[in-house]
């Protein structure tokens, strides 16, 4: 099977810029999540998704950062404005509803001048 | 979010040697665990796991040792080879789905 996909792979902004990231997860996954993942640390989830609805969105800086899924397949992580704690990679991850494996991406890199 | 630690960031072996790579955890609640290796420039990939009734599950050439009693969970790996060289991480899930993960250890692997 296909696996996550996700674009771009990197991006170099400015701060106060604003940016956009996009999955497309595993045919079939119902469960999708954004991580976050600072260099040296382990990722970090921002939000997760059932089908087209937001199961856990608690650690994600809503004055900034906004995330959709509107058919429950495509997602798309939006930061506005950038500032340079952003600078990470953003992980998508997929899984079946209640199966116990995360497949990723292989993320997006962010960097904030 | 849950607490999830690793005791040693970095860990050095001789190829053909047997690496362990430990792992601290918190929520006694957690359903499963599992380790994730990830190597330079690609997302976490899926390794074993291991559910919380369990102590000890093995794979090919992994093992994972799980001690409730303590909260320590531990990726044991056979015969190291240079292609084990990357940063594992271990996971714990709760009965919501949810992941946390810790904060990694990198693995050198000397020819």
């Amino acid at each position: 099977e296909a696996g996550v996909a996700q674009s771009p792979r990197y991006k170099i902004i400015e701060k106060r810029q604003s940016v956009a990231f996009w999955c497309n997860p595993i045919s079939g996954h119902a469960t999708l999540y954004w991580y976050q993942q600072i260099l040296g640390q382990g990722p970090k989830l921002l939000i997760q998704f059932q089908n087209n609805g937001v199961v856990d969105d608690s650690q994600l800086p809503k004055d900034r950062f906004s995330a959709e899924r509107l058919k429950g397949v495509d997602s798309t992580l939006k930061i506005q404005p950038a500032k340079l704690e952003d600078s990470a990679v953003y992980l998508c991850a997929s899984s079946r509803t209640g199966a116990n494996v995360l497949t990723f991406g292989a993320g997006s890199r962010l960097t904030v001048l | 979010g849950e607490s999830v630690g690793l005791h040693l960031p970095t860990l050095s072996v001789q190829e053909g040697d047997n690496s362990i790579i430990n792992c601290a955890y918190s929520n006694s609640a957690s359903d499963y665990f599992i380790w994730y290796k990830q190597e330079s420039g690609k997302g976490p990939q899926f390794i074993i796991d291991i559910r919380s009734n369990m102590d000890k599950r093995q794979g090919q050439r992994v093992t994972v040792l799980l001690n409730k009693t303590v909260k320590h969970l531990s990726l044991q790996i056979a015969a190291t080879q240079p292609g084990d060289s990357a940063v594992y991480f271990c996971a714990e899930n709760n009965h919501f789905n949810k992941f946390y993960f810790g904060s990694g250890t990198k693995l050198n692997v000397k020819p």
